[in-house]
């Protein structure tokens, strides 16, 4: 399983565009790139899933640069109500099966 | 997508007992899994819940302490055995795989 890194923590205010980076250099040929939500006292929810290029959807938009080395999630116009803690992880979709290892995550903090 | 329900919700357990968590899954999904997380931690995956067989354990998470079960493909539980103080935690169930996995919203323990 490739390993991740994100920041540790953002701020951000209200209504600006948020990008979160994750970094994974040893990503494989297979693996698909998964962002995950989580707030206080839930659990992780699944936001958005890509390959490579963009991948958009209503909550949010996941870029991937052609050497899939890093991906980028980009949220728009962020309400208090965004903030929360953001997982980036990397995984194979061939094998269907793999377990499912967290990292650190990004802790985003939105201010009124 | 599936509903994961898990019970109780929350507890408090004096120490040296033991405490069952239950994960109940809306639908039959192949892969579940137990995580732990500390408050403001990421998850660690504790074990993967196998349907008729032994889970598999990850490193520094054994049998003996964390029992689980896994009698068919929609339900799963996790035993935390003679609790210390150190075991207080929030505990989660997540089904599916890694290109979409769904959370219980975890069992809050407080071991006293």
């Amino acid at each position: 399983l490739a390993k991740t890194t994100q920041p540790i923590s953002m701020d951000s205010y209200e209504g600006q565009e948020v990008n979160i980076t994750c970094s994974h250099n040893n990503i494989a040929t297979n693996d698909y790139i998964t962002w995950y939500q989580q707030f206080p006292s839930q659990g992780p929810r699944f936001i958005i899933q890509g390959y490579k290029t963009k991948v958009t959807n209503e909550v949010a938009s996941l870029f991937i640069p052609a050497d899939r080395k890093s991906s980028t999630l980009s949220l728009p116009r962020v309400s208090l109500s965004d903030t929360a803690v953001y997982y980036c992880l990397v995984g194979g979709a061939l094998n269907r099966d793999d377990k499912i290892i967290f990292g650190k995550g990004t802790r985003l903090h939105i201010l009124p | 997508s599936a509903v994961i329900s898990q019970k109780p919700s929350r507890d408090i357990c004096q120490r040296g007992t033991s405490l069952t968590i239950q994960c109940q899954v809306d639908s039959q999904v192949t892969m579940m899994f137990w995580y732990r997380q500390q408050p403001g931690q990421s998850l660690t995956l504790i074990a993967t819940a196998n349907q008729g067989s032994e889970a598999t354990y990850e490193s520094g998470f054994v049998i003996d302490k964390f029992p689980i079960s896994r009698p068919n493909l929609t339900f799963s539980t996790l035993t935390v055995s003679n609790m210390s103080p150190e075991d207080s935690s929030i505990y989660l169930c997540s089904a599916g795989n890694v290109n979409e996995a769904f959370f219980g919203q975890g069992t809050r323990l407080t071991v006293v």
